[in-house]
């Protein structure tokens, strides 16, 4: 079946422009992370939502990072006045119902978004 | 907090070469999950095994066998003859049962070069 979707895959913001990063998570998933990638480092979570709740936004770096998930499938992160900082792979991943035991993070390809 | 160290860089080897990639972690939880992913130069992080606290049999498959040692807080990963498409970066990631937030702590990640 299909995997995690994002969208777009690659973004060039210029500073201070706004940005929304998309990703379709694998049908039925109810989990759904965020991680932030910089260059030649390993994923940093981001947010967690079950389904359309947002669970955790303990990773979040400022307050111009939001993300939701209204519907409790597609999701959006949105980056409010980019940073140069803010240059880096955004991953997301999902992970089916859990029967109480920790269920694998399925990762999409990511968007590579560059701050000029 | 929960910290997963990858103490090699980038490692090199000729193909058919065996490699161990080591990976050291941090605790507080008798509860846990430990993960490799590996992420080909395409960049989509790809599962490759998962293993909970309460399990150290190591395990095999094909060519990859993992090694748990809970005495040393370690999870190594061994590639046999290994191949010029094993070249990758390799994370080790840790997760804490906690709640049901599984977000995932990666190590920075093993950078292996197979060359012909």
């Amino acid at each position: 079946g299909a995997g995690v979707s994002q969208s777009p895959r690659y973004k060039v913001a210029k500073r201070g422009q706004d940005v929304a990063l998309r990703c379709d998570p694998i049908s039925g998933h109810v989990s759904l992370f965020w991680y932030q990638q910089a260059l030649g480092q390993g994923p940093e979570f981001l947010t967690y939502f079950q389904n359309e709740a947002q669970l955790d936004k303990s990773g979040l770096p400022s307050d111009r990072f939001f993300a939701e998930r209204p519907e409790g499938s597609v999701s959006t992160l949105k980056i409010q006045r980019t940073q140069q900082e803010d240059s880096a792979v955004y991953l997301c991943a999902s992970s089916p119902p859990t029967s109480g035991v920790l269920e694998t993070q399925y990762f999409g390809p990511g968007t590579r978004l560059l701050v000029l | 907090a929960q910290k997963v160290t990858q103490a090699q860089t980038e490692i090199s080897v000729v193909e058919k070469e065996d490699v161990t990639l080591d990976c050291v972690y941090e605790t507080r939880d008798t509860t846990y999950y430990l993960f490799w992913y590996k992420q080909p130069p395409s960049g989509e992080l790809v599962f490759l095994i998962r293993r909970n606290s309460f399990d150290e049999q190591n395990e095999i498959s094909g060519r990859y066998s993992w090694n748990f040692q809970k005495s040393t807080s370690s999870f190594n990963f061994t590639i046999t003859a290994s191949q010029v498409v094993d070249s990758a970066v390799y994370f080790c990631a840790l997760s804490e049962a906690w709640g049901s937030n599984y977000k995932l702590t990666f190590g920075k990640g093993t950078l292996l070069t197979v060359n012909p």
